[in-house]
């Protein structure tokens, strides 16, 4: 079945660097284009950047255009999210969730990034 | 960007009974393929969202068929016909036509 484990998450101090893993199992990973969303506490849900299956196409949103980067290895069925200069705002729940035509489909359990002094 | 609204926001229900969740969006999720790409997640206390619902009305595997969606363009619903006590939690929509993608603010829906 299709299992997506987020990992990474931890305490930082603003401006600080973290980069989030999401090992992928259970499907053909580089058929997928891939997203991270994520959820600050008690809040709703915001889509975060996108990563097409070869790792060409590339969007971001933009709360975190300029300071967040997306990537992928393939070989090693693992998404990434390398995010710089982080805020207090930048407090979530992040998730990496499978891309489907119309939307995504299955999330993994989430990683935690708390973004306080 | 598309501009997703959830009403209502809380959602108190008795066990047995219908439940409905309404989701409008600022612009028309008919995409030029024919499809409309509207969904619905369930996220339960604690855990991650799970999607319910695609394409406005298709149920995923494993949901129960007391869940339906329906309608088009701009105005979509969720319908629990009888709601049960594992049903407990928030419900959102998602605009899947675009990036972007954007999502209602969540319907929490609990038991009276």
């Amino acid at each position: 079945q299709v299992q997506l484990v987020e990992s990474g998450g931890d305490l930082v101090k603003p401006g600080g660097s973290l980069r989030l893993s999401c090992a992928a199992s259970g499907f053909t990973f580089s058929d997928y284009y891939m997203n991270w969303i994520r959820q600050a506490p008690g809040k709703g849900l915001e889509w975060v950047s996108y990563i097409s299956d070869s790792g060409t196409t590339i969007y971001y949103g933009d709360s975190v255009k300029g300071r967040f980067t997306i990537s992928r290895d393939n070989a090693k069925n693992s998404l990434y999210l390398q995010m710089n200069s982080l805020r207090a705002e930048d407090t979530a729940v992040y998730y990496c969730a499978r891309d489907t035509l119309g939307g995504v489909d299955y999330w993994g359990q989430g990683t935690l990034v708390t973004v306080s002094s | 960007d598309v501009v997703m609204t959830q009403s209502p926001l809380s959602l108190p229900v008795t066990l047995g009974q219908p439940a409905s969740i309404s989701c409008r969006s600022s612009q028309s999720l008919e995409y030029s393929d024919g499809n409309t790409y509207l969904n619905w997640f369930q996220q339960r206390p604690g855990q991650s969202p799970r999607r319910l619902i695609y394409k406005v009305s298709n149920r995923d595997s494993g949901v129960p068929d007391r869940f339906s969606g329906s309608g088009s363009g701009t105005d979509f619903t969720l319908k629990i016909s009888r709601v049960e006590a594992e049903d407990v939690g928030v419900y959102f929509c998602m605009q899947g036509i675009r990036v972007p993608y954007t999502f209602g603010q969540g319907t929490k829906l609990e038991i009276k």
